[in-house]
């Protein structure tokens, strides 16, 4: 059983450049998150997801994309990296309702 | 808005000492608190929910709604508790779902 597994674990990127990071899971979880964590602010949410098809902005949305076209993957985008988005990206899912959250390994990406 | 206040950043403590590690929130409805620990290097996992009332690795968090605290606590530190420790409030999203909203984490050491 994997649980959340994310693509790529590491990853440098030039100013510029995009990408996308996957996040997959195989709880047959509804919801999917994505957090960005940086040094002193803890983890704020970028998107979020509360079924396949639909997607949402969470705190921190500005230069990123998502898409949930099936219900085990959420991706992020980036469009235009820019080194404020030098970042751990950590992707997460649960169940609906108040329970407990599951967390990929996390994806360190440096924008240069 | 939802808010959640982890007013230490480092906390270093000698092993066999109390931890408690603090926590406040702000939030108008009922809340459902959680404490989420990251050991290095790992991904993020749950320790303890307030409403499952359960001590963790000797961990224990009361909700205290009048001072709207949900203090991490442990009699007796173990050096396998130095870690990441994040308070987290689930709330209700305006399109449906709960998310997790993070607090700034506190970084645990105990030293022998």
């Amino acid at each position: 059983n994997a649980g959340v597994t994310q693509t790529p674990k590491f990853r440098v990127l030039k100013t510029g450049q995009s990408m996308t990071l996957l996040c997959a899971q195989d709880m047959n979880h509804e919801y999917m998150y994505w957090y960005r964590q940086d040094p002193g602010m803890g983890l704020r949410l970028i998107h979020y997801s509360v079924g396949e098809g639909t997607t949402a902005k969470g705190e921190v949305p500005d230069g990123y994309n998502v898409s949930r076209l099936k219900k085990q993957n959420f991706l992020l985008g980036l469009e235009s990296a820019a080194p404020s988005q030098t970042s751990v990206y950590f992707c997460a899912s649960r169940y609906t309702g108040a329970t407990e959250a599951f967390f990929g390994q996390g994806t360190r990406l440096t924008v240069v | 808005a939802q808010r959640v206040t982890q007013p230490e950043k480092l906390l270093s403590v000698f092993k066999g000492a109390p931890v408690e590690l603090k926590c406040n929130y702000s939030y108008s409805g009922s809340p459902e608190l959680f404490w989420y620990v990251q050991y290095s290097r790992q991904r993020l996992q749950l320790l303890l929910r307030h409403i499952s009332r359960e001590s963790i690795k000797g961990f224990t968090a009361d909700l205290n709604k009048g001072e709207t605290s949900f203090h991490l606590k442990k009699p007796f530190a173990q050096e396998e508790d130095s870690a990441m420790y994040y308070c987290a409030l689930s709330n209700i999203l305006t399109g449906g779902g709960n998310k997790l909203t993070f607090g700034t984490g506190t970084q645990l050491k105990v030293e022998l």
